[in-house]
């Protein structure tokens, strides 16, 4: 079975603050994929980033920023100088490599990031 | 716009009365979803169609639920004789790869009286 964890269920932060959404995974398979989607007001998840577990190397796209530790079964999200426009829910997600996933992601409970003007 | 769309948006429905959702996948994708998610929590997979194919299905989906994908483009999902407790927004989304990015669409915001 597996699992992906969001232990923060809300974050309130002050615009420009940098803020870390944690997400810890549980999964007895070696190749599996990992994701985050963001979930604004209008309701569409939208994809942020989708990182293999063989890929441990941190990656930055702009603000954002991801660290994959394989050790600690932990994806986390940094968001640096937050902005009003990032208030939304973020997910995290698990999906397995092998043949029967179908592209089965187990979602984590989201964490509700409001940033406050 | 090329995104997956949804139709309708919100649904109002009285328990014991049958509604359809329908999801227009991006064009080139052959992979379509559904997933449910009430509120407070992640999405959940309900099911997955590869083409006009139903691989997999949830448990959560009861008999009152069928999917259908009948040309491999566009889906549907059928609750029958809904209860309170399906309300819910259903989410479809579509992908080339199975482990690739799934594209979501708005969902469609079920509300059961």
């Amino acid at each position: 079975a597996q699992k992906v964890t969001q232990a923060q269920t809300e974050i309130s932060v002050v615009e420009k603050e940098d803020v870390t959404l944690d997400c810890v995974y549980e999964t007895r398979d070696t190749t599996y994929y990992l994701f985050w989607y963001k979930q604004p007001p209008s309701g569409e998840l939208v994809f942020l980033i989708r990182r293999n577990s063989f890929d441990e190397q941190n990656e930055i796209s702009g603000r954002y920023s991801w660290n994959f530790q394989k050790s600690t079964s932990s994806f986390n999200f940094t968001i640096t100088a937050s902005q009003v426009v990032d208030s939304a829910v973020y997910f995290c997600a698990l999906v397995n490599a092998g043949g029967t996933s179908y592209g089965k992601l187990t979602f984590g409970q989201g964490t509700i990031l409001t940033v406050h003007p | 716009d090329t995104g997956v769309s949804q139709d309708p948006r919100h649904k109002i429905t009285k328990r014991g009365q049958n509604v359809t959702f329908r999801c227009d996948p991006i064009s080139e994708h052959n992979r379509l979803y559904w997933y449910r998610q009430t509120l407070g929590q992640g999405p959940e997979f309900l099911t997955y169609f590869q083409n006009e194919a139903q691989l997999e299905k949830s448990r959560l989906l009861s008999d009152r639920f069928s999917a259908e994908r009948p040309k491999g483009s566009f889906s549907t999902l059928e609750i029958q004789r809904t209860e309170q407790g399906d309300s819910a927004m259903y989410l479809c989304a579509s992908s080339v790869r199975e482990t690739g990015e799934l594209f979501f669409g708005e969902g469609s915001r079920l509300t059961v009286l």
